[in-house]
């Protein structure tokens, strides 16, 4: 079982809608990272956070610890959203504990 | 400063031959990482180097793997004798650490590698 469960997998929403992306993770953590990444490769930082909420424009991440859950919300959903949005967290163990374990992502596609 | 940079950005090679990707970090950052991504799949670590020590190797990073950061600013990752398994997108990351909060990240576009 991935350290890191995202859902939904596949997301198609219409242009205006409010999109809710969900994380959940089962291991302690000092961050979680919410990723952007567009065809091609490149990844985008979004978010980081370790605790509470965070907003930057059209988007809301939120993340709650006691039960090891985070979403990312976009309100009013537009074509040039459409990529693929990846979380992933940081483990609290250990000092060496530096990378990343990333879920799989959920790609989002926002029709006209 | 323009970010993490990657080069090549896409590489096709024969199998069995060698590559090797460079990635050039933000400045200021002193943690680099690798990582490695398959379709349909997140990214997964490679290795982490603090300055010029490489400080942790996944077990992912066989022995036809090696990584550098000889000055502690750029990176190099070399795949030896490489396979049709290591087609795959390769990420360089770097991060400073932001104080109780964790590293904060930045990722360059990525090596696609093409092993025909």
């Amino acid at each position: 079982k991935n350290e890191v469960e995202q859902s939904p997998q596949n997301l198609t929403a219409q242009e205006g809608e409010f999109i809710t992306i969900n994380c959940s993770y089962s291991v302690g953590i000092s961050a979680l990272h919410w990723l952007q990444q567009h065809p091609g490769g490149g990844i985008v930082s979004l978010f980081m956070l370790s605790s509470g909420k965070k907003k930057h424009g059209r988007l809301i991440a939120t993340i709650n610890i006691q039960e090891k859950h985070s979403s990312l919300h976009i309100t009013a959903s537009h074509p040039r959203d459409s990529a693929v949005y990846i979380c992933a967290v940081r483990s609290a163990s250990g000092a060496g504990s530096y990378q990343l374990t990333f879920g799989k992502g959920t790609k989002l596609s926002v029709i006209p | 400063d323009t970010g993490v940079s990657q080069n090549p950005r896409h590489k096709i090679t024969k199998r069995g031959q060698n590559v090797t990707f460079r990635c050039d970090p933000i400045s200021e950052h002193n943690r680099l990482y690798w990582y490695r991504q398959t379709l349909g799949q997140g990214p997964e670590f490679l290795t982490y180097f603090q300055n010029e020590a490489q400080l942790e190797k996944s077990r992912l990073l066989s022995d036809r793997f090696s990584a550098e950061r000889p000055k502690g600013s750029f990176s190099t990752l070399e795949i030896q004798r490489t396979e049709q398994g290591d087609s795959a997108m390769y990420l360089c990351a770097s991060s400073f650490n932001l104080l109780g909060q964790g590293d904060g990240y930045t990722f360059g576009s990525g090596t696609r590698l093409t092993v025909v």
